[in-house]
């Protein structure tokens, strides 16, 4: 079964602690990228990457990383947690990113909770 | 710069009624519009997409959206709403940089 798999699903952390929220496709997709949701904002990109090694900034990168070591991992890490990066947070991948027409599929969510 | 709004940022309807969802898109070329929905807790899952050809697009689950270059919309539609509806409904244009862009979202609350 094509998923996206995100964990943790559900933290509360507190501020300055490093965290790491895991997401995994198992599709071979080429493009993966997190987002997160807030109330009356929508979905905002944090980060995105077309393949391995090569990742980009969205329209709210700051406070957060990533990497793309291989192809089914993209990891998302906030190296010091602010009140501020409270938010539901969403993986997605599709096939390929610069190719259009491709479906986007988007993991459950994690909900983070920063204290 | 790209963007897509969502004029209606609640919605309620009585079940069984029709229901349309606004969603207006900024983008200089061919725009690839989707619409999601997402019910409580959980994930988007993907209703329709536009890319090209015949601008009326069939969804699951009964929705259909109509893309109109004149007025830079993409509005989704339901004739009959159902209780199982209720849920947020997202608008999103993705550019060929890689950029999925989404709208600020419509709850939709069904009435019995």
């Amino acid at each position: 079964e094509a998923q996206v798999t995100q964990n943790p699903r559900y933290l509360i952390t507190v501020t300055g602690k490093k965290l790491t929220v895991t997401c995994s496709q198992n599709m071979n997709h080429e493009y993966m990228s997190w987002y997160r949701q807030d109330p009356g904002l929508g979905l905002r990109q944090i980060y995105y990457s077309m393949n391995v090694e090569v990742t980009d900034k969205g329209d709210v990168p700051e406070g957060y990383k990533v990497s793309r070591k291989e192809k089914r991992n993209f990891p998302l890490i906030l190296e010091s947690p602010s009140p501020n990066q409270t938010s539901l947070y969403f993986c997605a991948s599709s096939l390929n990113g610069v190719l259009t027409g491709n479906t986007i599929y988007f993991g459950e969510g994690s909900w983070l909770t920063v204290v | 710069a790209q963007s897509v709004t969502q004029p209606d940022i609640h919605i309620t309807v009585s079940e069984g009624a029709s229901l349309e969802l606004r969603c207006n898109y900024s983008y200089g070329a061919t725009p690839y519009l989707f619409w999601y929905v997402q019910s409580p807790g959980q994930g988007l899952q993907l209703l329709l997409k536009y890319f090209s050809g015949d601008t009326l697009v069939q969804g699951i689950k009964g929705f259909e959206a109509e893309f109109k270059r004149s007025q830079s919309s993409f509005n989704l539609r339901k004739p009959s709403v159902h209780w199982s509806d209720a849920a947020e409904y997202f608008c999103a244009v993705y550019n060929q940089g890689g950029k999925l862009i989404f709208g600020q979202g419509t709850e939709l609350s069904v009435k019995p």
